[in-house]
Formats: C-alpha cells, structure tokens, sequence
C-alpha cells in the first residue's frame, strides 16, 4: 500500500501558484519523498525529491517539514499544460532494495484560464 | 539524450494468447522496471531487473515474466492473456539499483484483450 496521503483534487487558476500537499507521517529515516505527475495517458514524469532539505529545480521546488512527516510540491506559476494527476511517493534510497515506486491514487490538479 | 522506448506502443491481443513487449532504457540506465496501469487498480509495480538478474518483483501471478538483456534492453511477455490483462504496460529506466535515483517513464504499451 501507498505510505502517503495525498487530497484527491484540486483547482488552480493559471498563473498562481499551485500547492499540492502529501501526508506521509510514518516515513522512515533513509526514504525519499518523490513527486511524479501523469498528464493523460502519457508515461509519469519525474518532478523532484528530497529527503529532509527543500528542493528546488526548473519545475517546481518541494518543501518538506522539520518532522519529515509532511510535504508540499510548489508550482510555482501554473499553466494549462500542468493539469495532471500527482503523485507523491516515499521510498528507500539508500540500499539495494531497488527503485520500485509504489504509487497511490495522487492527486489531480486542474489549471484553468 | 534520448529518453525511454518502448515497443510497440499499441497492441490488440485474443484471450490465450501471449505477448511480448520492448523496452529500451536510456543510455547508462541500468535498472529497468515494470508497471501496469489499469483504471481500477492504478499504477502498479510488476519487476525490477538490474544486470540481467530480477531483483523484485510485485504481487503478480506467474503468467508476467520478464528478462533483461547485456545492453540493459528489456522484455515482459505475458503468457495465456486474459481480458483484465488490458492495461497500459510502463517501462521505466534508473541509473541504478541502490541510490536516490529517480526513475524516468517511456510512454508505455497500451495493450487490448479481446
């Protein structure tokens, strides 16, 4: 099962920003939080990651919490082609467990104009 | 560089029969994985292979294998398809097998069972 939590939709009006929140309050010392994002019947894209520190990159950036229990990816002006379904994932990365993503029901994001 | 490919992009299959579907990572991936997504069950992991060997595998009966070849190239085959087979079949690649590396997706195989 998915260790996260994530609200089922959301809306957003192009330009602002787009905050898009993740619950994973039993996550473990070595997991990563991942974002991915799946616009319509096309391959999930990678967004970003992070483990404890705030992230940033051309997309987006992530904010995690002190406590490592919650985290919100940040779009920072949305536009139409950021309607998708997003997923938040935590997972091990740091051994030979592999690079398996156990994916929940994500959370879809609607930009409109 | 050029991303994950995969083979053919559309398939349509009779119940019984199997299938056999193409992967191709992007250069210096190591690790290639699996995934199906159906609308009732999401996304979800079937195999991980890294040199050639499976190093997991998700909750799938015995009929979804895969292997991976020395240039890191990758095939799933599933054997006797049944209608809920239908499904869009996702390959992704990652540097390797230990690390925070992330994993970037092909654009998958949407496969029909009739």
């Amino acid at each position: 099962d998915a260790k996260t939590t994530q609200p089922t939709s959301m809306d957003c009006a192009e330009g602002r920003a787009a905050n898009l929140p993740c619950n994973h309050s039993t996550i473990s010392g070595n997991e990563y939080v991942y974002w991915y994002r799946q616009i319509h019947s096309q391959g999930p894209q990678y967004i970003i990651h992070g483990l404890k520190n705030n992230e940033t990159n051309e997309m987006a950036s992530l904010i995690i919490t002190e406590d490592r229990k919650s985290s919100t990816l940040i779009l920072p002006h949305a536009t139409l082609r950021d309607t998708a379904v997003y997923y938040c994932i935590v997972r091990v990365g740091t051994n030979q467990a592999g690079t398996a993503l156990i994916f929940g029901k994500g959370t879809t994001l609607s930009v409109s104009s | 560089k050029a991303g994950v490919t995969q083979t053919p992009r559309y398939l349509i299959k009779t119940r019984g029969q199997q299938v056999t579907l193409s992967c191709s990572p992007i250069s210096g991936h190591r690790s290639v994985s699996w995934y199906q997504q159906t609308p009732g069950q999401g996304l979800q992991f079937l195999f991980e292979y890294f040199s050639e060997t499976q190093r997991n595998k998700g909750n799938f009966p015995g009929r979804f294998s895969g292997r991976q070849f020395s240039n890191s190239r990758s095939e799933m085959n599933v054997s006797t398809l049944e209608l809920g087979d239908s499904a869009l079949y996702l390959c992704a690649s990652s540097l390797a097998l230990a690390g925070p590396y992330e994993q970037y997706f092909g654009p998958g195989t949407r496969l029909t069972v009739t």
